[in-house]
């Protein structure tokens, strides 16, 4: 069975800065999609990121990237600039590439500071 | 378009009490899930549905049970709620299952405090 853990509980960073939260996985598959979610306040789940295991370039989008290391099972997100609004629960996500079943980690809170 | 809508939005219920919690898409999608949501373990599958007239168990399907008589309504049942059911509960929904990528998307989630 797949398993995905996220080993900080919580992370802070100062406004504009830079913050890495940690997701590593385990799987015996070669085909699968990685994604990173985000939950602020509201309770509202929002896609940030996805990965494609098959593609080696690592996925990018505005402030947010991923440094994805297959062979190492690692797919961390990297959000630039911090802002405010980044302020969230981050939920790391595996999915088998044959099925929609999401496999969630335990979630990373992030604080960012003015 | 309203995406995914959920109901209640909150509900204290007490133990033993049967609840339904509602779930609605109208995205046309052809699957549909439900979640719970609790502190420090975060999301887990509770049960699927591929498609219409078909559901599925995930990894946390004891107490509940689920129907999908049509393609938009994917209602989850506690027949007699337990405390240890007291949880956030997320449906989502995504175009198809498995194969190529379909984004998944979640409703705003139903607070349930079971007393």
């Amino acid at each position: 069975a797949q398993t995905v853990t996220q080993s900080q509980p919580e992370m802070s960073v100062q406004e504009a800065e830079t913050v890495t939260l940690s997701c590593t996985y385990d799987t015996s598959e070669s085909d699968y999609y990685l994604f990173w979610y985000k939950q602020p306040p509201s309770r509202q789940m929002i896609l940030v990121i996805r990965q494609e295991a098959y593609k080696q370039q690592n996925a990018t989008e505005n402030r947010f990237s991923v440094n994805f290391q297959k062979a190492a099972k690692s797919f961390s997100l990297k959000i630039s600039d911090s802002q405010l609004g980044d302020a969230a629960m981050y939920f790391c996500a595996y999915r088998s590439y044959n099925t929609d079943k999401l496999i969630f980690g335990t979630g990373t809170r992030l604080q960012v500071f003015p | 378009i309203a995406g995914i809508t959920q109901a209640p939005t909150s509900q204290i219920l007490a133990a033993g009490r049967r609840m339904t919690l509602r779930c609605t898409q109208d995205m046309r999608h052809n699957a549909m899930y439900w979640y719970r949501q609790d502190l420090g373990l975060g999301l887990r599958l509770i049960h699927y549905s591929n498609t219409a007239g078909t559901t599925g168990k995930g990894e946390v399907p004891d107490g509940y049970s689920v129907s999908r008589a049509n393609t938009d309504d994917f209602p989850l049942t506690l027949a007699s709620a337990v405390p240890s059911q007291t949880s956030v509960y997320f449906c989502a929904s995504s175009p198809t299952s498995g194969g190529q990528y379909n984004e998944q998307f979640f409703g705003p989630g139903t607070r349930l405090t079971v007393l």
